[in-house]
């Protein structure tokens, strides 16, 4: 299985253009994420959404927006893309893993950088 | 979620056992102890997560304090691909309305050769 896809895995961006950081996943998980993760810091929520058809917004959603169409995708949009923007941003789907807890799996991450 | 609290930092020989530490004094009661790794310009992989017994797996080892306010990560023994930066997440998995994996800074292992 590929598990959870996201492309591309590199990007530069000028201010003020936009872009979609797709993700995919294979593993017909319910729940998916978008974090972002900045130089030295953990990771951020930016985005989750528990189902098709269904987001919400995590700590940091300014900026972003997301939909949810189908179980397999979850793209990320950026409009007016912003310095601030800078950072590595991940991809996750969850399921049960056992005990009645839950885990993530996550992609490789795709490394923007606006300038 | 409750708050961890980490090692900045750590260092190990290979081959040598390793046992990272994470306190957690405000668990409650509901809150499962996740363990996440992320090697270098990769994304977080799951390694362990555990209730209130220890837990072993094909990864690693975690031994959870009887009071729970403490657990610890066991790498048995630890190689260079072993180095990464490991996080000790708290996440109540009963509230089906808690999506969020907080992830602080977590422990950076280096692995000496």
């Amino acid at each position: 299985n590929a598990g959870v896809t996201q492309t591309p895995k590199f990007r530069i961006l000028k201010i003020g253009q936009s872009m979609t950081l797709q993700c995919a996943q294979d593993m017909n998980h319910n729940y998916m994420y978008w974090y972002r993760q900045d130089p030295g810091m953990g990771l951020k929520l930016i985005y989750y959404s528990v189902g098709a058809g269904i987001t919400d917004k995590g700590e940091v959603p300014n900026g972003y927006n997301v939909s949810r169409s189908t179980t397999e995708d979850f793209p990320l949009r950026l409009e007016l893309a912003a310095p601030s923007q800078t950072s590595v941003y991940f991809c996750a789907s969850s399921a049960f893993i056992g005990g009645g807890a839950r885990g993530a799996f996550f992609g490789q991450g795709t490394r923007l950088t606006v300038v | 979620d409750a708050k961890t609290t980490q090692p900045n930092s750590m260092e190990s020989n290979e081959e040598e056992p390793v046992h990272l530490p994470c306190n957690h004094s405000t668990i409650s009661g509901t809150d499962y102890i996740h363990w996440y790794r992320q090697l270098p310009s990769q994304g977080p992989e799951y390694v362990i997560h555990g209730l209130t017994s220890n837990v072993n797996n094909r990864m690693a080892s975690l031994a959870i304090a009887e009071d729970r306010k403490s657990s610890t990560l066991i790498l048995h023994r630890a190689t260079l691909r072993d180095a990464a930066v490991y996080y000790c997440i708290l996440r109540d998995d009963f509230n089906f309305g808690n999506e969020k994996l907080t992830f602080g800074t977590g422990t950076r292992l280096t692995i000496i050769p």
